[in-house]
């Protein structure tokens, strides 16, 4: 089982870019969800997807928007990217139950953002 | 809103030393709770819930209780070893199953 996959592993790009980053959930999982976690501090919950469509959203501006491909996997896209967006962006899949599906959260290593 | 909240770090003990990280929490009703370790170079691994009041958790000599009257859930540990040298997050899943972290504490064990 590979378990969640994230690519790449390190970005760097210039601020006003705009990035993509790729998300494969662990085997049997159809939810995947996203999370930014700035330095120091803990993951902050960016949203999350489920049957190709966004079902839970946190406080994260429209800049920052995601799809689901019918495999499941996932992309998140930033644009405008500020310098405040540098972080470790995490992937974490879930199988979907319906409720309390997110108890059963399996983390990606992550991408690392740094935006100059 | 709903937090957590827990002891700042970083935290420096020996090896076989009792290890305590102190987590409190602010929610409506009745979250689940968690307990996630990050370590270098890796993404998050839960490594124990509790999902109603007076619940224990326990994995890996960790433990951790679910005290709703003190809205805590303290993670333990008997003897440390230089392998659990990591960032631990304490986490909530509130009412509309979001996962709200704490900061996290990096813990540093000295052989």
């Amino acid at each position: 089982d590979a378990g969640v996959t994230q690519s790449p592993t390190h970005l760097i790009k210039t601020r006003g870019q705009q990035v993509t980053l790729r998300c494969s959930p662990k085997s049997g999982h159809d939810t995947v969800s996203w999370y930014q976690q700035a330095l120091g501090q803990g993951p902050q919950f960016i949203f999350q997807y489920y049957e190709e469509e966004e079902r839970q959203r946190g406080n994260f501006p429209d800049r920052f928007s995601g799809h689901q491909f019918p495999n499941y996997s996932s992309e998140l896209n930033v644009n405008a990217l500020l310098l405040g967006d540098s972080a470790l962006y995490l992937c974490a899949s879930s199988p979907y139950t319906g409720v309390r599906g997110n108890e059963k959260l399996f983390f990606g290593s992550g991408t690392q953002l740094s935006v100059l | 809103g709903d937090s957590v909240t827990q002891m700042e770090g970083p935290v420096t003990l020996s090896e076989e030393a009792f290890l305590t990280i102190n987590c409190t929490y602010t929610a409506t009703g009745y979250p689940s709770l968690f307990w996630y370790v990050q370590y270098p170079g890796e993404g998050l691994q839960l490594l124990l819930k509790a999902t109603k009041a007076d619940d224990k958790g326990s994995n890996k000599g960790f433990e951790a209780t679910y005290r709703k009257e003190t809205t805590s859930f303290h993670l333990e540990k008997g003897s440390v070893q230089v392998s659990d040298s990591a960032v631990y997050f304490c986490a909530l899943m509130n009412r509309d199953d979001k996962i709200i972290f704490g900061k996290g504490t990096r813990l540093h064990i000295l052989p």
